[in-house]
């Protein structure tokens, strides 16, 4: 397994248009995370998954950002009605259970930007 | 809510210089502790991390970074930079399975 990937690398959106993002995790990782991350700032996160279970979102997460793992492996970010505010990195993770339950391994990362 | 401090935001060293970088937290309870280098064009990457035990840890490429619990503090060190150090590096807390970033400490390394 070659890690988390994340498609596309690069979205350019003009602002009101809706935007899909994939991130595909290690494989048998069953933790699924979701970060934005600002220029100067570290990773805000966003929500994550255990399996297909949506476990936990963030009150950054607004109404128009919805994220889905429907089978327990891929998952994907939907943004509605993009802002110029929403222009960020979108960091994809995962971790495995057990002991290491809580390292994560990083995707390269979505960079949208919103016209 | 967690936060987490790096008190550098740009640390600019020449090679062979030491390095110490700062990282202080908010919550007191049990918490995973984290250190991630984003070298220029990749994504994060784990340097090192903190779950229980010696609370000297040892990461890649000789980093290593201090739990000092009655303060909060993560702090990340090496002896001896190289050129190949120059990078961002970002201290997280994970608790419950979320993770808190700070902000980065950009480093760069003079040859």
């Amino acid at each position: 397994d070659t890690g988390v990937s994340q498609d596309p690398r690069h979205k350019i959106t003009k602002r009101g248009q809706n935007v899909t993002f994939r991130c595909d995790p290690i494989s048998e990782h069953n933790r699924l995370y979701w970060y934005r991350q600002t220029l100067g700032q570290g990773p805000e996160f966003l929500t994550y998954f255990q399996n297909e279970a949506q476990l936990e979102k963030s009150r950054l997460l607004s109404d128009r950002f919805s994220a889905e793992r429907p089978k327990g492996s891929f998952s994907t970010l939907e943004i509605q009605r993009t802002e110029q505010g929403d222009s960020a990195m979108y960091l994809c993770a995962s971790s495995q259970p057990g002991l290491e339950l809580h390292e994560q391994y990083f995707g390269p990362g979505t960079r949208l930007t919103v016209t | 809510a967690q936060s987490v401090s790096q008190h550098n935001h740009h640390v600019i060293l020449s090679e062979a210089a030491s390095l110490e970088l700062g990282c202080n937290y908010s919550y007191g309870g049990t918490v995973n502790l984290f250190w991630y280098v984003q070298y220029p064009g990749q994504h994060l990457q784990l340097l090192l991390k903190y779950f229980s035990g010696d609370p000297l840890v040892k990461g890649i490429k000789g980093f290593e970074a201090e739990f000092i619990k009655s303060k909060f503090s993560f702090n990340l060190r090496k002896p001896s930079v190289q050129w190949s150090d120059t990078a961002e590096y970002f201290c997280a807390v994970n608790e419950a399975g979320k993770s808190t970033f700070g902000d980065g400490t950009t480093l760069t390394v003079k040859p």
